[in-house]
């Protein structure tokens, strides 16, 4: 399909176990950008990149998390040891070049993945 | 730091007549905002931008309008539909214009 891609769409699981996000964005989108989301509030900026550079990480809360882009599309958000807290949606969005002439804050957002750990 | 936030979490109106979000920013540099809906299940759908040069732009069936004495933004949405049915949030670009404060968001109601 045409935009952003994200798998799995609910994962569970149990509290200490490693988990992986991907997100495909959309085909050219250079810009990448990963939130949480937790239930009831707006979502929290984690991470992002601009092809497979990591510019800003200032959102990831601990070091449990971590975000890669190797080849400046798809992207992984890896979360170890998980807690109850992490708990959450993670929304992945890509963002067109600015030659296209939209606006900086046009982001195409994934429908997400549920994160459940028990 | 920045924030925004919106005034009201939940809003129902009735089908066919206008909706009025509002959201108020702290920041006073700031200079960019963005909307975005929130449909259940799904992620953010961008609506409109608006900048601080501008007081109020027009989209289909939405206007924004920036009050930059107050402090103040809103989302008019003309004759509402049912499928307006969402939460809203109005986004403020940090100052590197790569992290974006979304406030806590509207929901917004239709009735039929």
């Amino acid at each position: 399909g045409a935009g952003v891609s994200q798998s799995p769409r609910y994962k569970v699981a149990k509290r200490g176990q490693d988990v992986a996000l991907r997100c495909d964005p959309i085909s050219g989108h250079v810009s990448l950008f990963w939130y949480q989301q937790a239930l009831g509030q707006g979502p929290e900026f984690l991470t992002y990149f601009q092809n497979e550079a990591q510019l800003d990480k200032s959102g990831l809360p601990s070091d449990r998390f971590f975000a890669e882009r190797p080849e400046g599309s798809v992207s992984t958000l890896k979360i170890q040891r998980t807690q109850q807290e992490d708990s959450a949606v993670y929304l992945c969005a890509s963002r067109p070049p600015s030659t296209t002439g939209r606006g900086a804050g046009e982001l195409f957002f994934g429908e997400g993945s549920r994160l459940t750990v028990l | 730091g920045e924030s925004v936030g919106l005034h009201l979490p939940t809003l129902s109106v009735q089908e066919g007549d206008n909706s009025i979000i509002n959201c108020a920013y702290s920041n006073s540099a700031s200079d960019y905002f963005i909307w975005y809906k929130q449909e259940s299940g799904k992620g953010p759908q961008f609506i409109i931008d608006i900048r601080s040069n501008m007081d109020k732009r027009q989209g289909q069936r939405v206007t924004v309008l920036l009050n930059k004495t107050v402090k103040h933004l809103s989302l008019q949405i003309a004759a509402t539909q049912p499928g307006d049915s969402a939460v809203y949030f109005c986004a403020d670009p940090s100052n590197t214009g790569n992290q974006f404060y979304f406030g806590t968001g509207t929901s917004l109601t239709v009735i039929p």
